[in-house]
């Protein structure tokens, strides 16, 4: 059981928009910390999407965006293509824990 | 440009220990933070433990606590994770990445070390 719950997967077709959700609680998201999200695709290492909340890192296309209220943090991909089916995991810091916690995951099919 | 590199796969017994390296370049190693995950065939990403190179601090997840070590050569830029009384669950993919000081994200990430633990 994670402490940031993610949908375990979402699909859509090509040129669709999509988001998946990351759920927390008062001692991560709500806290005030930040979500980050990361791309991981078969066999490779994960990959920086969004980091604080909403920012994309240079050459990461505008079609992914994200956003955070609350408890909760959301990433959204337009312009759906093939190349985006992949695993997506969101990333904050726990203070309960002291220390960083992931979501469990979220795989994306592109239909 | 900043690279994190990694060992290749170890194969290991039960009961035995790893050590695994992180080489850093492209930055000044003391600048940020090394941080280390794992994740098991099939399964989601696992924070484990986050070493400052400037100073060598530590802190590490409850879970690993008292079976993972972090430490740090600065000379050649290199973080290393050492994981002590293997089990057949710790045979996953092990990733350093670099972590902001700042703002609490990991940017760069190693290509992974595959660990399997099997007798």
């Amino acid at each position: 059981q994670s402490v940031l719950t993610q949908p375990p997967s979402v699909s859509g077709a090509p040129g669709q928009r999509v988001t998946i959700s990351c759920t927390g609680s008062s001692s991560n998201l709500g806290a005030g910390y930040d979500a980050h999200w990361y791309q991981q695709l078969p066999g490779t290492a994960p990959k920086l999407l969004i980091f604080g909340s909403t920012k994309r890192p240079s050459g990461i296309p505008d079609r992914f965006s994200g956003s955070k209220s609350g408890t909760s943090a959301s990433l959204a991909i337009t312009g759906l293509q093939g190349e985006d089916e992949a695993d997506y995991y969101c990333l904050s810091y726990d203070t309960s824990l002291s220390g960083w916690v992931f979501g469990g995951g979220t795989k994306l099919t592109v239909l | 440009q900043v690279q994190l590199v990694q060992s290749g796969a170890e194969v290991k017994k039960p009961g035995a220990s790893v050590r695994v390296p992180c080489k850093a370049s492209g930055y000044t190693f003391t600048g940020y933070h090394i941080h280390w995950v794992r994740q098991a065939p099939g399964q989601g990403l696992e924070w484990m433990g986050i070493i400052n190179p400037d100073g060598g601090s530590t802190s590490y997840s409850q879970k690993f606590q008292g079976r993972v070590t972090l430490t740090r050569d600065s000379s050649t830029s290199t973080g290393y994770m050492e994981l002590s009384g293997l089990r057949s669950e710790d045979t996953a993919v092990y990733y350093c990445a670099r972590g902001d000081r700042g703002t609490l994200y990991f940017d760069y990430w190693g290509q992974g070390t595959r660990v399997t633990v099997s007798s």
